[in-house]
C-alpha cells in the first residue's frame, strides 16, 4: 500500500499570506498526485490533478509542483475563501488520501 | 454539467448491508469510472472502490471482502453495497466521478450504524 503523509497538519496564516503545504509519498507515484480542497460540511473539491495541472476554473493563485515521491500545494496569497482543509490524494496503485491540513487563521 | 446525487438508508443496524445509490445526471454514466469514498466524523477520506461504466470494479484491498460496486446504465446511477457493518462504518459517503483524481462530487449523505 502506498501511504501519504502531509505536513503540517494545521496551518495559521493571515489573508495575503503565501502558503505551503507538503505531501509525501511511501513510495514513487510519479506525477499521479491530486490536491482537493474541503470545506465544512460539504464535498471535496478537485483543485490539481496529475501534480501541478490546475483544475479548468480554479484561481491561478492555486500551484502544485513535486513528483516521484514529494509534492507542494501553495497558495500565493492566501482569500478568505481558502481557508479550509486540503488533501492530497495517490493515483498511482489504487487510491490514498493524506490525512488532510487545516489552513485556519 | 455534470450532477451526482447520493441516496440511500440513514440509519443502518449493525450486522447488516449498506446500500446506497448515486444518480448521475447531466451526463451520460458510459465511458467513465465512478468511485465511492467515505469520510468518518471529523476524520479523513477513505477510498472504497471504484467502477467502470462497462462493470470492471477496483475495490479498497481493506474493505474488498465486504464490497460490492455495480452500475446500471439505463438508470444513469451506480451502487454501492457494504456487508456486515459495525459502527466504524459510521460516515458520510461520497460518489464521485474518476477512476484517478476525482473532478466531480455528489454531496454525500451521512450513514449512521446503530441499533
Amino acid at each position: 500500500d502506498i501511504q501519504l503523509t502531509q505536513s503540517p497538519s494545521t496551518l495559521s496564516a493571515s489573508v495575503g499570506d503565501r502558503v505551503s503545504i507538503t505531501c509525501r509519498a511511501s513510495q514513487s507515484i510519479s506525477g499521479w498526485l491530486a490536491w482537493y480542497q474541503q470545506k465544512p460540511g460539504k464535498a471535496p473539491k478537485l483543485l490539481i490533478y496529475k501534480a501541478s495541472t490546475l483544475k479548468t476554473g480554479v484561481p491561478s493563485r492555486f500551484s502544485g509542483s513535486g513528483s516521484g515521491t514529494e509534492f507542494t500545494l501553495t497558495i500565493s496569497s492566501l482569500q478568505p475563501d481558502d481557508f479550509a482543509t486540503y488533501y492530497c490524494q495517490q493515483y498511482n496503485s489504487y487510491f490514498t488520501f493524506g490525512p488532510g491540513t487545516k489552513v485556519d487563521i | 454539467q455534470v450532477q451526482l446525487q447520493e441516496s440511500g438508508p440513514g440509519l443502518v443496524k449493525p450486522s447488516e448491508t449498506l446500500s446506497l445509490t448515486c444518480n448521475v445526471s447531466g451526463g451520460s454514466i458510459s465511458t467513465y469510472y465512478w468511485s465511492w469514498i467515505r469520510q468518518p466524523p471529523g476524520k479523513g477520506l477513505e477510498w472504497i472502490g471504484y467502477i467502470y461504466s462497462s462493470g470492471n470494479t477496483y475495490y479498497n484491498p481493506s474493505l474488498k471482502s465486504r464490497v460490492i460496486i455495480s452500475v446500471d446504465t439505463s438508470k444513469n446511477q451506480f451502487s454501492l453495497k457494504l456487508t456486515a457493518v459495525t459502527a466504524v462504518d459510521t460516515a458520510v459517503y461520497y460518489c464521485a466521478r474518476g477512476g484517478s483524481f476525482l473532478d466531480v462530487w455528489g454531496k454525500g449523505t451521512t450513514v449512521t450504524v446503530s441499533s
